[in-house]
């Protein structure tokens, strides 16, 4: 089936450290691929997308690129800030009804 | 004023009661969810409408009935709470599914305890 694995947080940084959170996906249907984020208390928000193969999604300062020869699309920030901190969920859509399925969603921490 | 409002924000109830949390978007979108979020912040679609027409019920008790009155509302209606029905409800919208761009706009989520 279609599904999306990410990699167990929590991810504990420092300010200024640079962030990799990864997602790989199953590659039938050619999907679109996201990255959503939680904030505390708050409901999920579209961070960034890619629709197709060698797209760059980007917002925020984060990045990923939609990579079909590994099917992955992990998820990058050069400096992280303690306002990033959140959950951070990554997602996949295809098909007729194209409603994403998402990942287990990682935790990050970013201490002063 | 918010995209996706859902109440109650936190709902607390005894075993055995029956609940309802309502949704309602100002987008105009035409496609409604109610997602699942465990406490392991794992996300699970529940339900999903098209027009008020039910197009996605993943394997979710009959105790969980949701309700379209309109494509700018669908609420959920649980009976018979029990323990494991604990978590926080999300409701969400997108624009529809001949148009779907695969983009959510989420409620704040609901917290629902079963004590």
């Amino acid at each position: 089936g279609n599904s999306v694995t990410q990699m167990e947080g929590p991810v504990t940084l420092s300010e200024e450290a640079f962030l990799t959170i990864n997602c790989t996906y199953t590659a039938t249907g050619y999907p679109s691929l996201f990255w959503y984020v939680q904030y505390p208390g708050e409901g999920l928000q579209l961070l960034l997308k890619a629709t197709k193969a060698d797209d760059k999604g980007s917002n925020k300062g984060f990045e990923a690129t939609y990579r079909k020869e590994t099917t992955s699309f992990h998820l990058e920030k050069g400096s992280v800030q303690v306002s990033d901190s959140a959950v951070y969920f990554c997602a996949r859509a295809s098909g007729g009804s194209y409603i994403p399925t998402f990942g287990r969603g990682t935790s990050l921490i970013v201490h002063p | 004023d918010t995209a996706v409002s859902q109440t109650p924000k936190y709902l607390v109830t005894q075993m055995g009661n029956d609940k309802s949390i309502k949704c309602e978007q100002n987008l105009g979108h035409d496609t409604m969810y109610w997602y699942k979020q465990d406490s392991k912040k794992f996300l699970k679609i529940m339900f999903s409408y098209n027009n008020k027409e039910l197009i996605i019920n993943e394997t979710v008790p009959n105790r969980f009935s949701p309700k379209s009155p309109d494509k700018a509302h669908l609420n959920l209606h649980i009976n018979s709470l029990e323990l494991g029905d604990s978590a926080v409800y999300f409701c969400a919208s997108s624009r529809g599914l001949a148009v779907n761009t695969g983009e959510l706009f989420f409620g704040e989520g609901s917290r629902l305890t079963v004590l």
